[in-house]
């Protein structure tokens, strides 16, 4: 079947715009994970949504970042006023039971 | 705290067993896993084991965890110029939704 999609694959935005990152999750996947790849970070955890209960923002690194689950299903990462430090490979990721996770391709996001 | 640790860089030839190792630092550990990142593409979930098993086989995979001295490692038989890649570990702690924490990441190289 369908794996995880993530759209765009790239994005180069100015510092100081906001952009939008989506993620269709695998159907019926009721958790969808959002990780950051950076070569200074390493992959870090940002947010994590679990069917209908409150999401885990506990990774989001600055009040600039947030996301939504929509019905559910997909997810949006929005990111405000960007800066240069936000360049990074944002990777989302599905699961239907606690301990497997399967990743999209990423969005490669490149702020100048 | 979490910290998840890995050497950077491994070369084998082909043929050769391959192995990676990580360690960890947090015995709240639930599942540990080991991913595989190829060039321009997201994460491959290879293979997990739960903290309470200390071996499991997959094929040409190995785990093995060694639960007091908080180490794993992958060992990789018969290795293929096709098993070039990034090799992530990662653990997930009980009770934090399962989300990952990530090791830097171990970038295997396997020569002819």
């Amino acid at each position: 079947g369908a794996g995880v999609s993530q759209s765009p694959s790239n994005k180069v935005t100015e510092k100081g715009k906001d952009v939008e990152l989506r993620c269709d999750p695998i159907s019926g996947h009721t958790a969808l994970y959002w990780y950051r790849q950076s070569l200074g970070q390493g992959l870090e955890f940002l947010i994590y949504f679990q069917g209908n209960s409150a999401p885990d923002k506990s990774g989001l690194p600055s009040d600039r970042f947030s996301a939504e689950r929509t019905g559910g299903s997909v997810s949006t990462l929005t990111i405000q006023r960007t800066q240069q430090e936000d360049s990074a490979v944002y990777l989302c990721a599905s699961s239907s039971q606690r301990y497997e996770q399967y990743f999209g391709p990423g969005t490669r996001l490149t702020v100048t | 705290g979490e910290d998840v640790e890995q050497s950077l860089f491994l070369s084998v030839r082909e043929g050769d067993s391959s192995v990676i190792n990580c360690t960890y630092t947090d015995s709240s550990s639930t599942y540990l896993y080991w991913y595989k990142q190829e060039p321009g593409a997201g994460l491959q979930l290879l293979t997990y084991i739960f903290s309470n098993m200390d071996m499991k086989q997959d094929q040409r995979l190995t785990v093995l965890l060694n639960k007091k001295d908080k180490h794993l490692s992958l060992r990789i038989a018969d290795t293929q110029t096709g098993d070039s890649a990034i090799y992530f570990c990662a653990e997930s702690i009980t009770g934090g939704g399962n989300k990952l924490t990530f090791g830097t990441g171990t970038q295997l190289k396997v020569e002819l």
